[in-house]
């Protein structure tokens, strides 16, 4: 069945690092992409998405390409601020019975 | 714009007692539902989802169920809790229809003592 690889953290970086997150799926059909945020004793927000192949989403400096070649979906920002730790998590569409196929998320720290 | 409303945010119940959490969502009609299970730093455990008033299907079998007596309403309940109940519960709402973000409520943190 489809399924979602995030890197495992926690990922530990300084203010103003590069940031690259990890997502790779296996995945019959076409599906849709996603990532989400979470911030500690919240609920999970729509970050980006993507919805074909070389599709970029971007919000806040964020950004992942849809890349169908290598089935990945990176996050990746170009310089992180403390406020951006928080917990991430890779999500692909299940198009059949319209549930979303999550990875195991990735915990950020970002170190001031 | 659509909404999403979950309570209550913070729950402390003892062992044994029932469990009802209600989530409503406003701002669009016949709505995806979903409830998700969060184990403290685990990831989302999809609990129940319903594309449907009266349509409810079961990801996991446990001592919990869910209703959605309305369009835009889905309950999740329980008669008896166990301690293997604690955890962050969050509902969630997409598009009817495939490849749809879903879009989350702010979470019931349930303690089980």
């Amino acid at each position: 069945g489809d399924s979602v690889t995030q890197m495992e953290g926690p990922v530990t970086l300084s203010e103003e690092a590069f940031l690259t997150i990890n997502c790779t799926y296996t995945a019959t059909g076409y599906p849709s992409l996603f990532w989400y945020v979470q911030y500690p004793g919240e609920g999970l927000q729509l970050l980006l998405k993507a919805t074909k192949a070389d599709d970029k989403g971007s919000n806040k400096g964020f950004e992942a390409t849809y890349r169908k070649e290598t089935t990945s979906f990176h996050l990746e920002k170009g310089s992180v601020q403390v406020s951006d730790s928080a917990v991430y998590f890779c999500a692909l569409s299940d198009q059949s019975n319209y549930q979303l196929i999550w990875g195991a998320g990735t915990k950020l720290i970002i170190k001031p | 714009s659509q909404t999403i409303h979950q309570w209550p945010a913070t729950l402390v119940q003892p062992v044994g007692s029932p469990l009802s959490l209600e989530c409503t969502v406003e701002g669009t009609s016949n709505p995806n539902l979903y409830w998700y299970r969060q184990a403290a730093g685990r990831g989302l455990q999809l609990l129940f989802y319903s594309v449907g008033i009266g349509q409810i299907s079961s990801e996991v079998p446990q001592n919990l169920s869910a209703s959605r007596p309305q369009d835009r309403q889905f309950i999740l309940s329980s008669k008896k809790l166990l301690l293997s109940d604690s955890g962050f519960y969050l509902c969630a709402w997409s598009l009817n229809g495939g490849n749809q973000p879903q879009h989350f409520g702010d979470g019931t943190r349930l303690s089980i003592l």
